[in-house]
């Protein structure tokens, strides 16, 4: 079974900073990976995905990440964190041999940015 | 062009009560899927659907009960609301591929008192 772990529940960084946002996931085979962004009291959206092509993957709000085959992670950055940033961020893996969009997400990383 | 709505926003139950989660798209997307959020716990997938008529379990179906008679809707019915299912529910619609993006609905809040 897929499963995903994000490390660190709270991240605080400073405006202008760099972010780093961790996902591993564990699947034997590389599967397609997703990250989600929340804001308060929302639903989720998508930042980027990585779906076998390219291994660095731009997404929206200058958010990009890299999918690691060896390290099997696709670790969230930003180089420089804006005030509009602080939401929750979901790393996600879905499974490409199977039929549909099944996701497993993680639990979730908080993202604090400091004035 | 509205997306993913869901109904309602917020609703307190009594347990042993039951109730629906309504759930609609507009983007004729065949794949729909609903997924609860805890705590600590990122989001959880209830039960799914490939297209109308034919619906899955997902990783916590317990206490849920789906049905898929058209594209547009995905209603989730609790059928006897316990404590432990209070959360946040999610609705999601996307095409089918595992790799393509899934749009979801703003959420309900369930309380289960």
């Amino acid at each position: 079974a897929q499963s995903v772990t994000q490390l660190g529940s709270h991240v605080s960084v400073s405006e202008g900073a760099l972010v780093l946002l961790r996902c591993n996931y564990s699947s034997s085979v590389p599967p397609y990976l997703f990250w989600y962004v929340q804001y308060p009291n929302q639903g989720l959206q998508l930042l980027l995905k990585y779906t076998s092509a390219a291994t660095l993957v731009k997404g929206i709000n200058g958010f990009e990440a890299e999918f690691k085959k060896s390290e099997t992670s696709f670790h969230l950055t930003k180089p420089s964190a804006h005030m509009s940033d602080a939401a929750e961020y979901f790393c996600a893996v879905s499974d490409q041999r199977e039929y549909g969009n099944k996701l497993v997400f993680g639990a979730g990383t908080i993202l604090r940015v400091k004035s | 062009n509205a997306g993913v709505t869901q109904t309602p926003k917020f609703q307190v139950l009594k347990t042993g009560q039951s109730m629906t989660l309504q759930c609609a798209q507009d983007m004729n997307h065949e794949y729909m899927s609903w997924y609860r959020q805890d705590p600590g716990m990122g989001l959880r997938l209830i039960h799914y659907s490939v297209g109308a008529g034919i619906t899955d379990q997902g990783e916590v179906p317990n206490g849920y009960n789906v049905s898929r008679s058209t594209t547009e809707d995905f209603p989730l019915r609790l059928l006897s609301a316990a404590p432990s299912q209070t959360s946040v529910y999610f609705c999601a619609s996307s095409l089918e591929r595992g790799y393509d993006e899934q749009f979801f609905g703003p959420g309900t809040r369930l309380t289960v008192l």
